[in-house]
């Protein structure tokens, strides 16, 4: 069974920094990309960040460059996503997502599937 | 950033209906566009990728179709589990943003 369970949610203070997980099981991590997502409470999606199967390329969405890092642990299948000086515009549920793809080098077409069940950070004082 | 804009924003259906949703790109995505349903307090679940491809296990009354800047989602008879939220993405360039969303709702 395919199991992507996100933790390290919480209250944090803006300015302040926090560090979220995914461990994965059930899918080949380390030959896959992967994301994380969020979503504002009642608002939309927001892709936030990607990173190679080898952690050799990294992406961002330009409002968190410079203040979240994407890493991960293969020998432990898992993701990482540390966010240091919050505001409270991060307050949002954080998924992590496998970047599913075709094609041998799994640039296009590219789509996120599975989906964790998400970890909420509010950033507020 | 290629924004995407989708449409319309909620939508209210009968059971049973056909009903589509469309994403339009603010430049030519080349086909890289997914759908995804997401029922509240849930994560989202991908539905179609690349356009028009069923993503595995999801009904076939879910379909896509599209090119270029404009894709369309269509649900062929709407079942009551089919009453949540939709979004497009784009996955052709980064930031893959994503559509605001499109509430089903019942009529």
């Amino acid at each position: 069974e395919v199991q992507l369970v996100e933790s390290g949610g919480g209250l944090v203070q803006p300015g302040g920094s926090l560090r979220l997980s995914c461990a994965v099981s059930g899918l080949t991590f380390s030959r896959d990309w992967m994301s994380w997502v969020r979503q504002a409470p009642g608002k939309g999606l927001e892709w936030v960040a990607n990173i190679k199967h080898d952690g050799g390329e990294k992406y961002y969405v330009d409002s968190v460059k410079g203040r979240f890092t994407i890493s991960r642990d293969n020998a432990k299948n898992s993701l990482y996503l540390q966010m240091t000086s919050l505001r409270a515009e991060d307050s949002a549920v954080y998924y992590c997502a496998r970047r599913g793809c075709s094609g041998g080098d799994c640039y296009y077409p590219n789509w996120f599937d599975p989906w964790g069940q998400g970890t909420l950070v509010t950033v507020s004082s | 950033d290629i924004q995407m804009t989708q449409s319309p924003s909620s939508l209210s259906a009968s059971v049973g209906d056909r009903v589509t949703i469309t994403c339009r790109a603010s430049q030519s995505i080349r086909s890289y566009l997914n759908w995804y349903q997401q029922k509240p307090g849930k994560a989202p679940k991908l539905l179609i990728y690349a356009a028009s491809s069923l993503q595995s296990g999801v009904p076939s009354r879910f379909s896509g179709s599209g090119s270029g800047t404009d894709y369309t989602l269509t649900i062929s008879s709407l079942q009551p589990e089919d009453f949540v939220t939709y979004y497009c993405q784009q996955s052709y360039t980064f930031p893959y943003n994503f559509g605001r969303g499109t509430n089903l709702e019942i009529k």
